[in-house]
């Protein structure tokens, strides 16, 4: 069974800072990490995508991922509040086009 | 942008009603997806389809069947619903990010209740 891990939180970060946001997965033949934000009463969006070992920028947001510490991570630089939403992580071993296994999130606060 | 609607935001069924929860994407994607989503246990993967009349059972299908007569609609159909299948229940299309990778789009998701 495949499983994703994340501290559901709350994560409270204070407005500005750098929040951070950590995933494990169990299945070592996973290919493609998926973050996604989640609104309440929305559905999930996609935030930022990573497959090759190391780290991704896109404006604010850096995913990193560690293949052989089966870890995922994504840092939030300067948070702001409408960064407040819970984040899920989500692992595919098929490239993304079968289906993803996801983690429960990790529901995120930013303090004004 | 991707487009992926679904048919209702809101169902309210009784115990033993035969449901049918549609999903529409307009990006002619071949790779469609269903998902609940509940509280403490996350989005959980039901069905997904690689293609017209094909589908694959995902981590939960017990209790429900798919449809997919039709490259741009997927079908969700729970054959006689019961208060367990009350759920938020999102669709997704796939769409490619590189030559070899794709990610899912969802669909605005259908809160149904089973009573």
């Amino acid at each position: 069974q495949k499983e994703v891990e994340q501290n559901s939180g709350p994560l409270s970060v204070p407005e500005g800072a750098i929040a951070s946001l950590n995933c494990t997965y169990s299945d070592r033949g996973s290919q493609s990490f998926f973050w996604y934000r989640q609104y309440s009463g929305k559905s999930p969006e996609l935030i930022m995508f990573i497959y090759s070992n190391g780290d991704k920028e896109d404006g604010r947001f850096t995913a990193q991922l560690n293949k052989a510490s089966q870890y995922v991570s994504l840092l939030i630089r300067d948070s702001q509040p409408s960064d407040s939403a819970t984040y899920l992580c989500a692992v595919s071993s098929g490239g993304g086009a079968d289906g993803l296994t996801f983690g429960k999130g990790t529901h995120l606060i930013i303090q004004p | 942008d991707v487009k992926v609607t679904q048919s209702s935001r809101y169902l309210v069924k009784r115990t033993g009603e035969k449901v049918f929860l549609e999903c529409v994407q307009d990006m002619d994607h071949e790779n469609m997806f269903w998902y609940r989503q509940d509280p403490g246990l996350g989005l959980r993967l039901i069905y997904f389809s690689y293609d017209v009349k094909m589908k694959e059972k995902g981590d939960i299908p017990e209790g429900y069947s798919v449809s997919r007569e039709k490259k741009e609609r997927f079908s969700l159909i729970l054959e006689s619903a019961s208060t367990n299948q009350t759920s938020m229940y999102l669709c997704a299309s796939s769409a490619p990010l590189t030559a070899d990778q794709e990610t899912q789009y969802f669909g605005p998701g259908t809160r149904l209740l089973v009573l």
